[in-house]
């Protein structure tokens, strides 16, 4: 079945990058999303990367796509502490849906 | 700025209540969702609609009944409840066959059930 799995909890300090892992069960995915959730608010678009693709930079994100091993990872470069949020990771299967992680709480430590 | 918007941010409904829950979308978008999402659970789709005809119904209990009047506005009527209910909705929108088809969310609605 679809699944996708990431860890739970990321703890950095101001300045360090953070890398965020997913992994995913559904090889035809098409597109892969990172989606960002801050205390009490709704999902905010990240970015996404196509399936063809394996690796997609804007400005500090860097989303990295391994399709072989179906590992996708976030890099947030020099963290805030306005990056605390949560992070979700997000394939569309090939029926369109969003099949999404349980989402990592990232904390940045000043 | 989303613009995806939702209406309560936040209600508190007793068992025998009923009410409603509103989303309207301002991004020319012909599909809209439900979702729901719990503490400590990965989001759950709940309804999906595509030029107002709904396509996808999650087995979702009958004691939750959507509605889509038209391409922006989507409705989530709230009858008997139970508390384990209490969540965040979370209404998103999308190009349906669109390049990328991504979901955009609106800020959800946090529902207490007593």
């Amino acid at each position: 079945g679809e699944d996708v799995e990431q860890s739970l909890f990321l703890s950095v300090r101001e300045g360090d990058s953070s890398v965020i892992n997913c992994t995913y069960t559904d090889s035809s995915s098409t597109y892969l999303y990172w989606y960002k959730q801050e205390p009490g608010a709704g999902l905010q678009l990240l970015t996404y990367i196509f399936s063809n693709m394996d690796m997609k930079q804007d400005q500090r994100l860097t989303v990295l796509l391994n399709k072989k091993d179906k590992h996708l990872s976030l890099r947030i470069a020099d963290t805030q502490t306005g990056d605390s949020a949560i992070y979700f990771c997000a394939e569309r299967s090939n029926t369109g849906k969003l099949i999404f992680g349980q989402g990592t709480t990232l904390q940045v430590k000043p | 700025e989303t613009g995806v918007t939702q209406t309560p941010r936040h209600l508190v409904m007793g068992m025998t209540n009923k009410k409603s829950l509103k989303c309207e979308q301002h991004l020319g978008h012909n599909a809209m969702y439900w979702y729901k999402q719990s503490a400590k659970k990965p989001l759950e789709l709940m309804f999906v609609y595509n030029f107002k005809e709904q396509t996808e119904n999650n087995s979702v209990p009958s004691r939750f009944s959507p509605e889509c009047p038209n391409s922006s506005h989507l409705f989530l009527h709230l009858h008997t409840l139970q508390p384990e209910d209490s969540a965040l909705y979370l209404c998103a929108s999308s190009q349906w066959a669109g390049v990328e088809e991504t979901q955009y969310f609106g800020p959800g609605t946090r529902l207490l059930v007593l």
